[in-house]
């Protein structure tokens, strides 16, 4: 079937380090995405790729990084400048990026706890 | 600026009960589209209905329905005969010129058997 996937489901880390969250789509959209969302809020746009080997920032970028080195996967770290890294994650695909004609889909998350 | 507001955070109805989200949307933009989404405990968004600003027809699809009025800047989402299976978070969301999915901060709907 297919889809977008995100490992892990729940991901803890030590304050200070490093942590890359995986994300993999077999629907062979150019677009992908990720966005962060706290409890009460809604999806803020971290990072966004319409095409392999070119991404553009999104509204909240600083303290992550990202790379599009192929057509399925879109990686995300959060870096250790990233002042509040604990978060729902959420990677999503589109046919094409921009003018609202085709619609994002989602992959399941991954939590990130950062202690 | 872009901007989405669904002021309901939390709805809870009893089971078959009518209810209606809210979605007020503020854009500059002449050619937008409108979005809701669905996101079930599990966590994954679940894309419901997609409308572009020229088109103000209510769509309905089986207990769902959606109202457009453009006069009002209003997006708002009906499910007739609430089931606990729609128990979730619904979220509205806006793309305009920016490219980029603008998104309330969502509602909180449970359905009480």
């Amino acid at each position: 079937d297919g889809g977008i996937t995100q490992s892990p489901k729940y991901l803890f880390r030590k304050e200070g380090q490093n942590v890359t969250l995986s994300c993999e789509q077999n629907l062979n959209h150019d677009a992908m995405y990720w966005y962060r969302q706290d409890p009460g809020q809604g999806l803020r746009l971290i990072y966004y790729s319409q095409i392999v080997n070119d991404f553009q920032k999104g509204d909240i970028a600083e303290g992550y990084s990202v790379s599009r080195e192929k057509k399925e996967s879109f990686p995300l770290t959060v870096t250790s400048a990233q002042k509040n890294p604990t978060a729902f994650y959420l990677c999503a695909s589109s046919i094409a990026a921009g003018s609202g004609k085709y619609e994002q889909y989602f992959g399941p998350g991954t939590r990130l706890t950062v202690t | 600026a872009q901007k989405v507001t669904q002021a309901q955070t939390e709805i809870s109805v009893v089971e078959k009960e009518d209810v209606t989200l809210d979605c007020v949307y503020e854009t500059r933009d002449t050619t937008y589209y409108l979005f809701w989404y669905k996101q079930p405990p599990s966590g994954e968004l679940v894309f419901l209905i997609r409308r572009n600003s020229f088109d103000e027809q209510n769509e309905i699809s089986g207990r769902y329905s959606w109202n457009f009025q453009k006069s009002t800047s209003s997006f708002n989402f009906t499910i007739t005969a609430s089931q606990v299976v729609d128990s979730a978070v619904y979220f509205c969301a806006l793309e305009g010129g920016s490219e980029k999915l603008v998104f309330g901060k969502g509602t909180k709907l449970t359905v009480n058997p």
